[in-house]
C-alpha cells in the first residue's frame, strides 16, 4: 500500500463526526473507494468516487476528493459504535490491460460511547 | 451489489500439505478475478489477477509455483497453495468484476492457519 496513505488510528466519542483522510500519488487513478472491514470479515464497499467529482455525499457519508492535492477524506456524521471497524482508502487505475485496485494500510475507527 | 462467497472460511493445515481455496460469482458472471492476502494489521496485497481461460498475472515478489490460480469458468476461481509453511498463514480474500461494474466485489475472506 505505499501508493496510498492513511493514519492508522482515529478515535471519535459517539455522536461525533469522524474524519478519516488519505493521500495518494498516482494522478491516473480513475476511481477512489473506501472500504469497511470489520474483525475477522472481508471488505464491504461503503462508497466511492470518480476521479472527475470532488463531492459525493451518501447518507452520512461525504467523500471529498482534491485531485490537486491528491487527498480523500471520508466523513461519518453522528458516528455510532457500530461504526467501529477499518476503513481502507483505495485508488482504482489501469495497468497492463485491467483495472488494479491498490489499498492503503487502513485507519482503525475507534467510537467511544 | 453482486456478490461473491469463498470456500471455506477457514482453515487449519499441517506444515506441508497444499490448501485450495475457491472464490465464486454467485450472481454475475466475473470475467476478471483477483486474489488478495492481508496479514495482521496491514493492509491487502494484491497477489495476483486473473481472467477467465486465461493464465493468472502474478504480483512482484508472489511465487506462481507455489500459489496456483485457476480460473477455469465465469464463475470460480481456485487459488491452491502449494506445500503450505507456517508463514503462509493469512487472510486470503479473493474479488471479482466484469464489464457490467465499475468496482471489483469482495468474498468474504479465507483465514488460513498452517501448523
Amino acid at each position: 500500500g505505499e501508493d496510498v496513505e492513511q493514519s492508522l488510528f482515529l478515535s471519535v466519542r459517539e455522536g461525533d463526526s469522524s474524519v478519516i483522510n488519505c493521500t495518494y500519488t498516482d494522478s491516473s487513478s480513475t476511481y477512489l473507494y473506501w472500504y469497511k472491514q470489520e474483525p475477522g470479515a472481508g471488505l464491504q464497499l461503503l462508497t466511492y468516487i470518480f476521479s472527475n467529482m470532488d463531492m459525493k455525499q451518501d447518507q452520512r457519508l461525504t467523500v471529498l476528493l482534491n485531485k490537486k492535492d491528491k487527498h480523500l477524506s471520508l466523513r461519518i456524521a453522528d458516528t455510532q459504535t457500530g461504526d467501529s471497524a477499518i476503513y481502507f482508502c483505495a485508488e482504482r487505475k489501469a495497468a497492463g490491460g485491467y483495472q488494479k485496485v491498490t489499498f492503503g494500510i487502513g485507519t482503525k475507527l475507534q467510537v467511544i460511547p | 451489489g453482486a456478490v461473491v462467497s469463498q470456500h471455506p472460511s477457514w482453515v487449519i493445515c499441517k506444515s506441508g500439505t497444499s490448501v485450495k481455496i475457491e472464490c465464486r460469482s454467485l450472481d454475475f458472471q466475473a470475467t476478471t478475478m483477483f486474489w488478495y492476502r492481508q496479514f495482521p494489521k496491514q493492509s491487502l496485497m494484491l497477489m495476483a489477477t486473473s481472467n477467465e481461460g486465461s493464465k493468472a498475472t502474478y504480483e512482484q515478489g508472489v511465487e506462481k509455483d507455489k500459489f496456483l490460480i485457476n480460473h477455469a469458468s465465469l464463475t470460480l476461481s481456485t487459488l491452491t497453495v502449494t506445500s503450505a509453511h507456517p508463514e503462509d498463514s493469512s487472510f486470503y480474500i479473493c474479488s471479482a468484476s466484469s464489464s457490467s461494474y465499475n468496482e471489483q466485489f469482495f468474498g468474504p475472506g479465507t483465514r488460513l492457519t498452517v501448523l
